[in-house]
Order: structure tokens, then sequence, then C-alpha cells
């Protein structure tokens, strides 16, 4: 099985719905992500958490909202979906013990279209 | 801020070849991680290799080994016996303050 899983894997909404992206980790890492892929710009961070209690914004969360319901699930919420809102979204996990926190290990990506 | 630059949108090496693709970085700091991930058409992002700024040497694994020069700050990733499995396309990207930046990606295509 998976050690980080993202649902659904694709969707397809209509301009102004909200939406709920979800992720689950198996790690046992405490630290969480959420990216943005559009083509040739790279990923770019929405949201972080370093554990439950703590959320941090990213380089483009307007738009965006997070919930950390566990250790192991970070939910990445679209209140009002618009079209330039359309990418594929990567959940991302890492440990944060010195040595390992730089590394992050992704999950499959959820493919959003909004219409 | 940090900027990570990937120069070669596209590169194309013949199998069993060896192909080399750049990455420059900019930063003011001097403790910091640099990552080679690789995105296949199924679009997982796979870690290939990671690379310690305080280390010396080059990190190496398998086919994949890197040529990390902190004072250019340059970080090329080189491939050899190139396979049809390394079709992908490849990002370069720069950990430091906690965050990870990402390069805009170099395709690499194998001609069989």
């Amino acid at each position: 099985d998976a050690d980080v899983t993202q649902t659904p894997r694709n969707r397809i909404t209509k301009t102004g719905k909200r939406i709920m992206l979800e992720c689950s980790q198996t790690k046992g890492h405490d630290r969480m992500y959420w990216y943005r892929q559009d083509p040739g710009l790279g990923l770019r961070l929405i949201y972080y958490s370093f554990d439950v209690k703590d959320i941090n914004k990213g380089e483009i969360s307007d738009g965006y909202s997070v919930s950390r319901q566990a250790q192991a699930k970070f939910s990445l919420s679209l209140e009002s979906a618009i079209p330039n809102q359309t990418a594929l979204y990567f959940c991302a996990t890492s440990d944060p013990r010195k040595g390992q926190q730089e590394t992050q290990y992704f999950g499959p990506g959820t493919r959003l279209l909004v219409l | 801020a940090q900027t990570v630059t990937q120069s070669q949108p596209e590169m194309s090496v013949q199998e069993a070849e060896t192909v080399t693709l750049s990455c420059t970085y900019d930063t003011s700091e001097s403790d910091y991680y640099l990552f080679w991930y690789k995105q296949p058409p199924s679009r997982q992002m796979i870690l290939v290799i990671r690379q310690e700024a305080y280390k010396q040497q080059n990190a190496t694994e398998n086919r994949f080994s890197v040529n990390f020069q902190k004072a250019a700050k340059s970080f090329s990733l080189k491939i050899s016996d190139s396979q049809l499995g390394d079709a992908a396309m490849y990002f370069c990207a720069y950990h430091g303050n906690e965050k990870l930046t990402f390069g805009t990606g170099t395709r690499l295509t194998i001609i069989p």
C-alpha cells in the first residue's frame, strides 16, 4: 500500500463549488504539505503544517484553506472554485527529525479541472 | 527568496548513452539541501537523489550522480546508461528555511 494517499485522484467541478482534496499518510511523519503544479511552473507551495496545531501559509495560499484533522490527515479546500485553480495538486510529508526533515515524500497527485 | 533555474526545458538522449541535466540556484544560506525528483507520465513525484550542501562529496545513486559546485551554485544530474524507463520530467529542488523550492523542470526523452 502507498505511504501517502490522495483522494480523489481526478475531479471535475464547476465554478463556485466548494471542493475538498484529502491526503492521508502512514509514514508517521509530523510534517505535511500541499503543492500545486501548473504546466511550465513546477510545484508551488500552498500550505504546510508541522504538527496538528501548526498551520502555515505558503507561496500561493489565496483561495485555499486547509485542515489538519490528525497527524495522518491533511485536507485542502477550495471554498469557491475558479477556472484558474485547474491544476495538479500534490500532498507531501516529511520526518521532522534533523537530517530527515528536508526530504519530502509525495502522494500520487489529484488532477482538478474547474469548468 | 530562493530561486531554482533549469535552463533546459527539453533534452533527449540515445538509449545507453549518458545525459546531464543542469540546475542552478540562488541563495544566501550556507546550510541547505538539494534534490532531483523524477515525474514519469504516471505523474508521481519520485525522489532520485539528495545532496547536503555541507558535504563536498557528490551524491550517487546507482546510474544517477550529481555534480555539486557550491561556489557556482550549480547542481547538475548525470544519468549514465540511459534506459527507456528514465523518460520523465526531472525537477531540481532546493530546501532551505523549512521550505522546498522547485525549478520548472526538464523533459527527458530517451531515443531507442
